[in-house]
């Protein structure tokens, strides 16, 4: 199985701050890396797929960069919806495996 | 607009069988062309994806969980269904059931339904 490891695993930040995620993979995924937001209570919304496409309806503030190993999500602007719980997902091979998760939260 | 819906019971008792349907609305599973699966969330943890379907008869399932897995769909109602037999307290999560798109990215997920392994 390929593992993910996401960095940092929480993170404090205000808004407008700038934040970048770091998901880490075992392998080579190509750019098979996706981004997801979760709220509590709430099922995961896909905001980035193939790495760095934004998904339809996201906000231009989200934005994925990277390949093989390493992949990125920043966040150019924090906005006080945009604290979540964040996981990154490989889907080069099965099984899909999914980061840890990174919680986003407010200073 | 897509929508998918989870239904089973939210209590299943150790050493049973858990079932749950997810069914599909906005969208046909048979000819849409996109991949269905199932993704399942411990409460406070992490996700873990379970199997995934294409209505023309591939089926992948975790390794982890093959044994005790099987996936099924119904064309003519639009869903698709799940089991897992010889349920533990690890299999306690929130199941969801989710579309998958042509980079298999989860792109449309259902609300999940909470699945309580307890006697």
């Amino acid at each position: 199985d390929i593992q993910m490891t996401q960095s940092p695993s929480s993170l404090s930040a205000s808004v407008g701050d700038r934040v970048t995620i770091t998901c880490r993979a075992s392998q080579s995924i190509s750019n098979y890396l996706n981004w997801y937001q979760q709220k509590p209570g709430k099922a995961p919304k896909l905001l980035i797929y193939a790495a760095s496409s934004l998904q339809s309806g996201v906000p231009s503030r989200f934005s994925g960069s990277g390949s093989g190993t390493e992949c990125t999500l920043t966040i150019s602007s924090l906005q006080p919806e945009d604290f979540a719980t964040y996981y990154c997902q490989q889907s080069y091979s099965i099984p899909y495996t999914f980061g840890q998760g990174t919680k986003l939260e407010i200073k | 607009q897509l929508r998918l819906q989870e239904s089973g019971p939210g209590l299943v008792k150790p050493s049973e069988t858990l079932s749950l349907t997810c069914t599909v609305s906005g969208d046909s599973i048979s000819s849409s062309g996109y991949y269905w699966g199932w993704i399942r969330q411990p409460p406070g943890k992490g996700l873990e994806w379970i199997g995934s379907f294409y209505s023309g008869g591939n089926m992948y399932y975790s390794p982890s969980l093959k044994s005790r897995l099987s996936i099924s769909v119904d064309t003519s109602k639009n869903d698709f269904s799940l089991k897992v037999t010889s349920v533990t307290a690890a299999d306690t999560a929130v199941y969801y059931c989710a579309r998958q798109g042509t980079w298999n990215q989860f792109d449309n997920w259902g609300q999940g339904t909470l699945v309580t392994v307890s006697s």
